[in-house]
Order: C-alpha cells, then sequence, then structure tokens
C-alpha cells in the first residue's frame, strides 16, 4: 500500500513566526487531506487537496502530485495552532493512510 | 449543519467482555469508514461502507471485531472478548462518496482493563 511520511515530526515555534510542514507519499493519489488533531484528538479537517494550491486565512496548503508530496504552511502562529498536524492519503482506493504526524508546539 | 457523531466518548471494560461503538455519520453521506489510533500504531483504517455494498473489511485485526451499518446510515463495529490491545481510540469518519473529503467524529477511547 502507499507509504506517507512527514517531516519534521516535531517543531517548536515562537509565537508569531512561520512554518512549512511536509508529506511525501509512494504513490499517485486521489486524495490528499490535511488535518490538525486538537488537544480533545478531535480530527479537524484543514484542507482536502489532492493537487493545486488552497489558502485559508493563514494557513495555505500545495500538493504537487507528479513530484508525490504535499506542504501546509502556517504564517503567523498562533499558540491555538498547537497540536498535531496529520496528512492522509489515498491511492486508488477510499481508505486514507495518515502518516505518523508533526507535532507543532507554538510557545508565547 | 450536525457533524460525525460517536458514543460512547469514553469506554472502560473488562479483559473478555465485548462493547459495541456507535457512529452516526452526517446526513446525506453514502461513505462510512472506522479507523483506530493507538500508541504503537499510529491511525490505521479498519473497515469501509458504502451504500448497499458489501463491506470492506480487509482492515479488521482479526475476527473478533465486526461492524454493521443499518438502513444505509448508523454503524456499530462490534468487538468481541476484548483484549489489552484493544485498548485505543475508534474513529468514524463519513464522506459523500469516495474518494471525497472525509470528515471525522471525536472517536470513543476504549480502554481494555
Amino acid at each position: 500500500g502507499i507509504q506517507v511520511e512527514q517531516s519534521p515530526p516535531d517543531l517548536i515555534l515562537q509565537e508569531g513566526a512561520n512554518s512549512t510542514l511536509r508529506c511525501n507519499f509512494s504513490d499517485s493519489v486521489n486524495n490528499l487531506q490535511w488535518f490538525h488533531q486538537n488537544p480533545w484528538g478531535q480530527l479537524i479537517n484543514l484542507f482536502y487537496i489532492p493537487s493545486g494550491t488552497k489558502q485559508n486565512g493563514r494557513l495555505s496548503a500545495t500538493t504537487v502530485a507528479t513530484e508525490r508530496y504535499s506542504l501546509l504552511y502556517i504564517s503567523s502562529s498562533q499558540t491555538t495552532d498547537s497540536g498535531v498536524y496529520f496528512c492522509a492519503s489515498g491511492a486508488g482506493s477510499y481508505q486514507l493512510t495518515f502518516g505518523k504526524g508533526t507535532k507543532l508546539s507554538v510557545i508565547p | 449543519g450536525a457533524g460525525v457523531s460517536q458514543s460512547p466518548s469514553n469506554k472502560v471494560t473488562e479483559k473478555g467482555k465485548d462493547v459495541e461503538l456507535r457512529c452516526d455519520p452526517i446526513s446525506g453521506h453514502t461513505a462510512l469508514y472506522w479507523y483506530r489510533q493507538s500508541l504503537g500504531q499510529g491511525l490505521e483504517f479498519l473497515i469501509y461502507f458504502q451504500g448497499n455494498s458489501a463491506p470492506d473489511k480487509s482492515g479488521l485485526p482479526s475476527d473478533r471485531f465486526s461492524a454493521e451499518r443499518t438502513g444505509g446510515s448508523v454503524s456499530t463495529l462490534t468487538i468481541q472478548r476484548t483484549q489489552q490491545e484493544d485498548s485505543a481510540v475508534y474513529l468514524c469518519a463519513s464522506s459523500l462518496g469516495t474518494p471525497l473529503e472525509q470528515y471525522f467524529g471525536p472517536g470513543t477511547r476504549l480502554t481494555v482493563t
């Protein structure tokens, strides 16, 4: 099955800083999603982005399907951005395969 | 509108007992998925339902696990003779179809003592 790798595994930012999270996947995908898991464990949908670029406020994402990677950009980080960010992809089937996540800590 | 709901939010059970976990998908979503999240294995797929088609059970870890979906809506995941390694957060998701965006419920935290 498809392999999904996320980097970095851990990231500590000062409030106000910008960051880029990366997701590499091993095969062509027809589904690519970014999630933020909050401290209560809820997976919050950030982007559905099997290809192209999308922006939502301080967050944006780009997927380059031909090169098998996706990037999540967080600008002007806030303490509420802390948590684990997951990339998940699907290749030819419906199930999502998740990466191990990037744990982001934003300190005041 | 209402999101995916799951119940109970927490469940503590003794080893060897059976448990049932419930998922109520977003209204109108034809696809429903179960995943689980554990410390050692991360987030992993368990089972998938699409409309009236036979479910894909390829992710179920053992024959102690089963699931059903009644009337194309509510789903129940049943774990028989629970073991300590079944302790995890069980997540349900739904989507309008496949391969479309999946939306997750808050999960059921299962602890087997």
